[in-house]
Formats: C-alpha cells, sequence, structure tokens
C-alpha cells in the first residue's frame, strides 16, 4: 500500500524561529502537496510539486516556502514562524496520470509560540 | 471562486441507522475523493469517485457530475463509524485539491 510519513509528528516552535516539516514517501509518485489544517477552515493548500526540482504556490504559500530535493521527498519551510502558522499539517502524494487519488501523511502538529 | 459545500455539517445517529452525507461543489471538475478523519486526525480515503457509484463494506459513494453533487451513505452505522467525513475536489488537473469543511457524525449505541 502507499505510504507517505511526515517528521516531526508535533512540534513546538517559537515566534521568529525557522522550522522544516519533512515528507517521505515510498509510492513512487510524481506529484506531492502540502496542506494545512485550521478549525473553521478546513485543509487548504499550500504549495506542491510535480518533479524533483521544482515546487508550485497553492492556494496559501505566503510565509512558506517548499523544497523538492528529490522525487520520494519534500519539505516545507517556515522561515520565520509566526502565531498564525499553529495548524496540524499534511503531506500527500499522487500520481501523474489516471487515477490521481491522494495518499496522505498521519500529520504534523504545530504549535507556535 | 470554487467552493466545496457539505452538508449537514453535523449528524447524531443511534448505531444501526442509515445516513446520507451530500457534497456540492461549484463548477466542473477533474476528480473528487471522500476521505474519513479519525477523531485524533489522520485521514483515510474512502473512496476516488470522480463519477458513478462505488462501493465499500457498508459504504457507498454517488457522484453525479452533471448535478454536481457527491452523495455518501453509510448504511447501518456503527459507533466505529464517528468521525468527521470530507469531501475534495481536483477542479484543476493534478493542482491539489479543495476540501469541503466537513460532516461530523457522532454514532451513539
Amino acid at each position: 500500500e502507499a505510504a507517505v510519513t511526515q517528521s516531526p509528528r508535533s512540534k513546538v516552535a517559537v515566534t521568529g524561529g525557522k522550522v522544516t516539516l519533512s515528507c517521505h514517501q515510498t509510492n513512487n509518485h510524481d506529484y506531492m502537496y502540502w496542506y494545512r489544517q485550521d478549525t473553521g477552515h478546513g485543509l487548504r493548500l499550500i504549495h506542491y510539486s510535480y518533479v524533483a526540482d521544482s515546487t508550485e504556490k497553492g492556494d496559501i504559500p505566503d510565509g512558506y516556502k517548499a523544497s523538492r530535493p528529490s522525487q520520494e521527498n519534500f519539505s516545507l519551510i517556515l522561515e520565520l514562524a509566526s502565531l498564525s502558522q499553529t495548524a496540524v499539517y499534511f503531506c500527500a502524494s499522487s500520481l501523474t496520470g489516471g487515477a490521481r487519488e491522494q495518499y496522505f501523511g498521519p500529520g504534523t502538529r504545530l504549535t507556535v509560540l | 471562486g470554487q467552493q466545496v459545500q457539505q452538508s449537514p455539517a453535523s449528524l447524531v445517529l443511534q448505531e444501526g441507522e442509515n445516513a446520507e452525507l451530500q457534497c456540492n461543489f461549484s463548477t466542473s471538475l477533474n476528480s473528487m475523493q471522500w476521505f474519513y478523519q479519525r477523531p485524533g486526525g489522520s485521514l483515510v480515503s474512502l473512496f476516488y469517485n470522480p463519477s458513478g457509484t462505488k462501493h465499500s463494506g457498508r459504504l457507498t459513494s454517488t457522484t453525479v457530475i452533471k448535478e454536481r453533487r457527491s452523495s455518501l451513505h453509510i448504511s447501518s452505522s456503527q459507533t466505529t463509524d464517528s468521525g468527521t467525513y470530507l469531501c475534495a475536489l481536483e477542479y484543476n488537473y493534478a493542482q491539489g485539491l479543495t476540501f469541503g469543511l466537513g460532516t461530523r457524525v457522532s454514532v451513539f449505541p
């Protein structure tokens, strides 16, 4: 079965600090995605990537950077963490064509203090 | 903008009852998925169903593109069905999913 893992699973960060969330998939999928989930907003797309060394902006990219160093790995970077970035972050992967079902990781709970 | 409307927002069931959850969307789409979010937060993909009807155990998903709606039917509900059900749509090819806010289902014995 498709496998997406995330690390860390939870993190407490200080305002203004740098945070890196990591995602690893063993599905051999081309596409990877980062979403955040907040109460009242549901899940929203931050960044995505369809090939290594390339990333695209999603619906809410401000305050986030993404990095795709290989097909298997996709990172989300908060250069200057802010209180408003407290949320649960999910990573997902999918195939390029055909049935583009997305497979999600377990999520990372980030608290910025 | 492109929207996803889920109804009802919450639902309380007695074990054994059936339920139908609705997902309505504003424009044509490329694909859609139904997810179950556990109380602990993890997401489980229930159906990838861009059109037609699919079955999985006590769950049935039906998507009617012309009517811009998808439904998730739960038959003979169990307490373990409690959680939040999310529908998510891919409006633009491979450019991520747009999620609804979910239907919170509570099943009591």
